[in-house]
């Protein structure tokens, strides 16, 4: 089993929706949740960090994580054709070191 | 301005041939890392550095050396070793040691003909 399961896509939404972005892990020590974007032949970029279970909220983007059920999610409200891009959620432990990372759900937001 | 430095962008080597990744970061990180990204797969860690002249294997560090003589700088070499080296790679580093909040460079589009 891997440690993260991250479904690839693509999805595909129209402008002004609400994406739901998520992935499902297998080990309880996971402690640090991210998400990071990345557009086409560039280096992914951090869009949230969060710790431990609840929410977290910056701007349109919305991180949520269910420690219970081992699953974390991704909102986006508004997308815009900007927000097309692959997404990967990452996962720490600490003591760890290593991150684990999803294999990234691709993204397009039609205009 | 900060941030991390990848080149080249694109490399194209022949087989049977070694080929050197550069990385070079001004964020005072103490930790670096390289990557490799194929297709539907997650990033693989394939080595990793905490400090200067240490670091440690990553899961695939088969056909690969690396070096950390500096702190802004940390090389990979892909060697002719590597049976499938095609991919893209990428070099990240973060603040501490616990690796929890990485920065990535642009990466390196590495091509076998």
């Amino acid at each position: 089993q891997k440690e993260v399961e991250q479904d690839p896509g693509p999805l595909s939404v129209p402008e002004g929706a609400i994406v739901s972005l998520n992935c499902t892990y297998s080990n309880s020590a996971f402690q640090y949740f991210m998400w990071y974007r990345q557009y086409s032949r560039k280096g992914p970029e951090l869009l949230m960090y969060t710790y431990s279970s609840g929410n977290k909220e910056d701007g349109r983007f919305t991180a949520q994580v269910d420690k219970s059920s081992k699953y974390i999610s991704l909102f986006i409200r508004d997308s815009q054709p900007s927000d097309s891009a692959t997404y990967l959620c990452a996962l720490f432990k600490t003591g760890g070191f290593k991150t684990i990372f999803g294999a990234g759900t691709r993204l397009f937001v039609k205009a | 301005d900060g941030g991390i430095t990848q080149s080249p962008k694109y490399l194209f080597r022949k087989e049977g041939q070694n080929v050197t990744l550069s990385c070079e970061q001004n964020l005072n990180h103490d930790a670096m890392y390289w990557y490799r990204q194929d297709p539907g797969q997650g990033l693989r860690l394939i080595y990793y550095s905490q400090i200067v002249n240490d670091f440690q294997k990553g899961d695939i560090a088969e056909g690969y050396s690396v070096s950390r003589e500096k702190k802004e700088s940390f090389p990979l070499t892909v060697t002719s070793a590597q049976k499938n080296p095609t991919a893209f790679y990428l070099c990240a580093s973060s603040p501490g040691l616990d690796g929890n909040e990485q920065f990535f460079g642009p990466g390196t589009r590495l091509t076998v003909l």
